[in-house]
């Protein structure tokens, strides 16, 4: 079955340096997504992308943060200038649509630990 | 604002015997979706079931299966027959348009 990758599986990075998070959605979906889990505490939507742009983002999603679809296949997330409060799981999710019928797929994560 | 509260963060079950989880949700939109992922301690997200709101027939997914009652907006997931590999922590999530909200989670540990 199809898979959401994400590489690489743990980044530990020094703060105040950018970090790229990288992710392979499943070939024929249409719709991804970025989700952030600091440790023990809910998984929180950051933003969804479709057609080239973003769609939604929430308000952690700020300036320091950026999405990009380089090549067709990769979906990054780019952190500009990381803070220790971004310690956190981040997660790629990917649909076909945004219908229940075709529901989010999940990577396995990325640890991202800021030094 | 759509809010997803998992009341319980911690639950324990002996093995083969039955646990629910429970979820509710806050919502002033009449057609959306819930969903209940399960996240073992390799930290995936592992899709269990799903719902949508506005069938009345309560989703089914093997040893899993959900009470969703709407006007109280609730969503609980009743686990049969629990397994070892069921240890996991346990998301409820709304999702309405392309965005989840997930509640905080419920930690399950099935008790050999």
């Amino acid at each position: 079955e199809p898979e959401v990758t994400q590489t690489p599986s743990h980044q530990v990075t020094q703060m105040g340096q950018e970090v790229i998070l990288r992710c392979v959605p499943i070939s024929n979906h249409l719709y991804f997504y970025w989700y952030r889990q600091i440790l023990g505490q809910k998984v929180e939507f950051l933003v969804s992308f479709y057609n080239n742009e973003i769609s939604e983002k929430s308000e952690i999603f700020d300036d320091q943060f950026s999405v990009e679809r380089p090549d067709g296949s990769n979906f990054t997330l780019k952190i500009r200038s990381t803070k220790l409060e971004d310690s956190a799981m981040y997660f790629c999710a990917s649909s076909r649509t945004i219908t229940s019928n075709q529901p989010q797929h999940f990577g396995d994560g990325t640890r991202l630990s800021i030094l | 604002a759509q809010t997803v509260t998992q009341s319980q963060p911690e639950m324990s079950v002996q093995e083969a015997e039955t646990v629910t989880l429970s979820c509710t949700y806050d919502t002033s939109e009449s057609n959306y979706y819930l969903f209940w992922y399960k996240q073992p301690p390799s930290r995936q997200m592992i899709l269990v079931i799903r719902q949508e709101a506005y069938k009345q027939q309560n989703a089914t997914e093997n040893r899993f299966s959900v009470n969703f009652q709407k006007a109280a907006k609730s969503f609980s997931l009743k686990i049969s027959d629990s397994q070892l590999g069921d240890t996991a922590m346990y998301f409820c999530a709304f999702m309405k348009g392309n965005q989840f909200y997930f509640g905080t989670g419920t930690s399950l540990t099935v008790i050999p």
